[in-house]
C-alpha cells in the first residue's frame, strides 16, 4: 500500500540552529500537507502544497514540494523553542483520506 | 465558528468496558476522519465517513472496533470489550467539501486508558 515516510524521526537542535525534514511518498501525490503537532497537543494544519517544485515561506518555515511530486521538505531557519512539537507531512490516499508521515519530533535546547 | 470539538477529553475503563467516543465536526463539514495514536507514534488511519455512509474503514481493526455518522448528531467511535492495548489517543478530524477538501481539522482528542 502507499507509504509516506519522514527523516530524521527525531532531532535536537540548538536554538538558532536551522532544522530541515524529508518527506518522501512511495506514489505521486496530487497536493502534499504540512501539520504540526506539539507535545499533548493535537495536529494543526500549517501549509498545502499543490503544484510540481511549489516553494512557500511562512516567516521561518519553508516548504517545498518536489518536482516529481513524491517527495517534500521543511525547513525551518533560526529555531525557536517554540518550534517544539512533531511535524507530519501528509498525502491523500485513495477514497480521500490522507496518509500521514512518520513524523520527526523535533526538540530545541535553549 | 467552533472547531472539531471531541468529547470526553479523558477517559477511563476497566478492561472489558465498552468505550463511547464522539466528535462534532466543524460547522459545514461533511466529512469526518478517525485516527489512533500511540504515545511517541504517528497518526494511524482509522475510518473515513460521511454522513450516514462509511467511505473508508480500511483502518479499523475488524472486531471491536465500529464507527457511525448519523444524519443529526455528532459521530461516534465505538469501542467493545476494550483491552488494554487500546489504549491510546483518538483523534477527530473533519474536512470540508470542494477544493480544500483534503484539509483536514483536528479536534483535541481523547485520551483513551484502559486499566
Amino acid at each position: 500500500g502507499q507509504q509516506v515516510m519522514q527523516i530524521p524521526q527525531y532531532q535536537h537542535v540548538q536554538e538558532g540552529e536551522d532544522f530541515t525534514t524529508y518527506c518522501n511518498s512511495s506514489t505521486t501525490l496530487s497536493n502534499i500537507q504540512w501539520y504540526k503537532q506539539r507535545p499533548g497537543g493535537h495536529p494543526v494544519f500549517l501549509i498545502q502544497l499543490v503544484k510540481s517544485g511549489e516553494v512557500k515561506k511562512q516567516k521561518r518555515l519553508t516548504f517545498q514540494f518536489g518536482e516529481a511530486k513524491k517527495n517534500s521538505s521543511l525547513h525551518i531557519t533560526a529555531t525557536q523553542t517554540t518550534d517544539v512539537g512533531t511535524y507530519f507531512c501528509a498525502g491523500p490516499g485513495d477514497t480521500d483520506k490522507l496518509i500521514f508521515g512518520t513524523g520527526t519530533r523535533l526538540q530545541v535546547f535553549p | 465558528n467552533a472547531g472539531v470539538m471531541q468529547n470526553p477529553r479523558h477517559l477511563v475503563r476497566r478492561r472489558g468496558q465498552e468505550a463511547r467516543l464522539r466528535c462534532s465536526p466543524m460547522k459545514g463539514h461533511s466529512h469526518v476522519y478517525w485516527y489512533r495514536q500511540l504515545p511517541e507514534e504517528g497518526l494511524k488511519f482509522m475510518v473515513y465517513l460521511q454522513k450516514e455512509n462509511i467511505i473508508d474503514e480500511s483502518g479499523m481493526p475488524k472486531e471491536r472496533f465500529s464507527a457511525e455518522f448519523p444524519k443529526e448528531g455528532p459521530s461516534i467511535l465505538r469501542i467493545q470489550q476494550v483491552v488494554r492495548g487500546d489504549s491510546a489517543a483518538y483523534f477527530c478530524a473533519s474536512s470540508p467539501i470542494g477544493l480544500a477538501k483534503n484539509i483536514q481539522y483536528f479536534g483535541a482528542g481523547t485520551r483513551l486508558s484502559v486499566l
